[in-house]
């Protein structure tokens, strides 16, 4: 079964620094998401992105985040200034074209602010 | 917004008994409502979901009720078995076109199965 594939699995930078998160889509999706988790929390809506610009943002996806697609395979998530706070487990979601079609989650990256 | 409430926070069943699990939702035009469980460290599965056009679906031991007009759905897991204990978290959306919109989660429960 295609999966949807995320790296780095594991990502530690200092506050400040900026990070780049990577997801590859299943191939004929073109519905993408970012959700993050802290940890022993629920999972969070952050964002969603179709046919290039993003659809919905949540309140957490302030000026310090961003995504793009910028070669037509990977979806980045990027956090330009990293806060201790951002210290969580980000999840990348993908879905097909077709309707009523369910929300594929990557194994996520473990991010830590230090 | 919408609003999930997931309720209880830690269920605590023996083996073979069945576990029920509730969500209510706040926002009366979301129109999907999954339930993924999520093994430690792994990442949120769907395994079952219903659309508001029906009140209940099931699938082997798993199954799911919506009552739309309370704003509530359900969770039910008959004869459990130690390998579904994980974190299970219930969710709402409005589903327009192909796309599922965000998903607003519950909270999550904790579901451990004695043997």
């Amino acid at each position: 079964e295609p999966e949807v594939t995320q790296t780095p699995s594991h990502q530690v930078t200092q506050m400040g620094q900026e990070v780049i998160l990577r997801c590859v889509p299943i191939s004929n999706h073109l519905y993408f998401y970012w959700y993050r988790q802290i940890l022993g929390q629920k999972v969070e809506f952050l964002v969603s992105f179709y046919n290039n610009e993003i659809s919905e943002k949540s309140e957490i996806f302030d000026d310090q985040f961003s995504v793009e697609r910028p070669d037509g395979s990977n979806f980045t998530l990027k956090i330009r200034s990293t806060k201790l706070e951002d210290s969580a487990m980000y999840f990348c979601a993908t879905q097909s074209q077709w309707g009523n079609s369910p929300l594929h989650f990557g194994n996520g990256t473990r991010l830590t602010v230090t | 917004g919408e609003n999930v409430e997931q309720h209880p926070s830690t269920l605590s069943v023996q083996e073979g008994d069945s576990a029920v699990i509730k969500c209510t939702y706040s926002d009366s035009a979301s129109n999907y409502f999954p339930w993924y469980k999520q093994e430690l460290g792994k990442r949120p599965q769907l395994i079952i979901d219903i659309r508001s056009n029906v009140g209940e679906k099931k699938d082997q031991r798993i199954a799911v009720t919506l009552n739309k007009t309370a704003k509530h759905f359900s969770l039910h897991i008959t004869e459990t078995q130690p390998e579904d204990s994980a974190v299970y978290f219930c969710a709402a959306t409005q589903n327009y076109g192909g796309s599922q919109g965000n998903l607003i989660f519950g909270k999550g429960t904790k579901l451990s199965v004695k043997p």
